[in-house]
């Protein structure tokens, strides 16, 4: 089983739409969670972390934890064509200190 | 603009050529990373420093190597590049360690190595 898991999709939403993402993570311990946006060729970009049960919003963005379920997901509301990326789910485990475990990433397509 | 700065943005090197790739940083962060991400890979964490302190990954090979001279620079050497070591090498820092807030990582725009 990894560590951090996602689909890889991809994952199709028209213009406007809500999409969401889930991750799930084997390690009952880890206490932090992130997430990464990344463009064809380019970097990750930090768009969310999320460290408490429960949702957290910025903008269109939201990130919610389940540590029973051992799930993270981030839902991406009115979603945008630029909006079309992979998204990297990323949890530090346990004693891991600041070492960030990936998942493999789910490509997102926002279609017009 | 406080940023993760990684010079070449590309380069190319032949196989058993030393390479080094740069990454600089104007966060003053403590801790600076290296990655390596493989096309349609998670990115994989080679090493870090926390300040002077440097943390090898148990299966990041001994091709790879990394010096900080001083807070604001990190270097990735690679001593003997192989076809295998193609790849996006990622720099990121962060403030601090451990999961909290105030110390999530940042990344760079990345190297993207060739090897022919």
């Amino acid at each position: 089983q990894k560590e951090v898991e996602q689909n890889s999709g991809p994952l199709s939403v028209p213009e406007g739409a809500i999409a969401s993402l889930n991750c799930t993570y084997s390690d009952r311990g880890s206490q932090s969670f992130f997430w990464y946006r990344q463009y064809s060729g380019k970097s990750p970009e930090l768009i969310m972390f999320i460290y408490s049960n429960g949702d957290k919003e910025d903008g269109r963005f939201t990130a919610q934890l389940n540590k029973a379920s051992q799930y993270v997901s981030l839902l991406i509301r009115d979603s945008q064509p630029s909006d079309s990326a992979t998204y990297l789910c990323a949890a530090i485990l346990t004693g891991g200190g600041n070492k960030l475990t990936f998942g493999t990433g789910t490509q997102l397509k926002v279609e017009l | 603009d406080a940023m993760v700065i990684q010079n070449p943005r590309y380069q190319v090197t032949q196989f058993g050529k030393p390479v080094t790739l740069s990454c600089s940083q104007t966060l003053n962060h403590n801790v600076m990373y290296w990655y390596q991400q493989k096309s349609s890979q998670a990115p994989k964490l080679l090493f870090h420093y926390y300040d002077k302190d440097f943390n090898n990954e148990a299966d990041t090979p001994d091709n790879f190597q990394s010096r900080r001279p001083n807070t604001s620079f990190c270097f990735l050497d690679i001593r003997s590049p192989g076809l295998g070591d193609a790849a996006m090498y990622l720099c990121a820092t962060s403030r601090g360690s451990g999961g909290s807030v105030g110390n999530e990582q940042f990344f760079g725009p990345g190297t993207r190595l060739t090897v022919l």
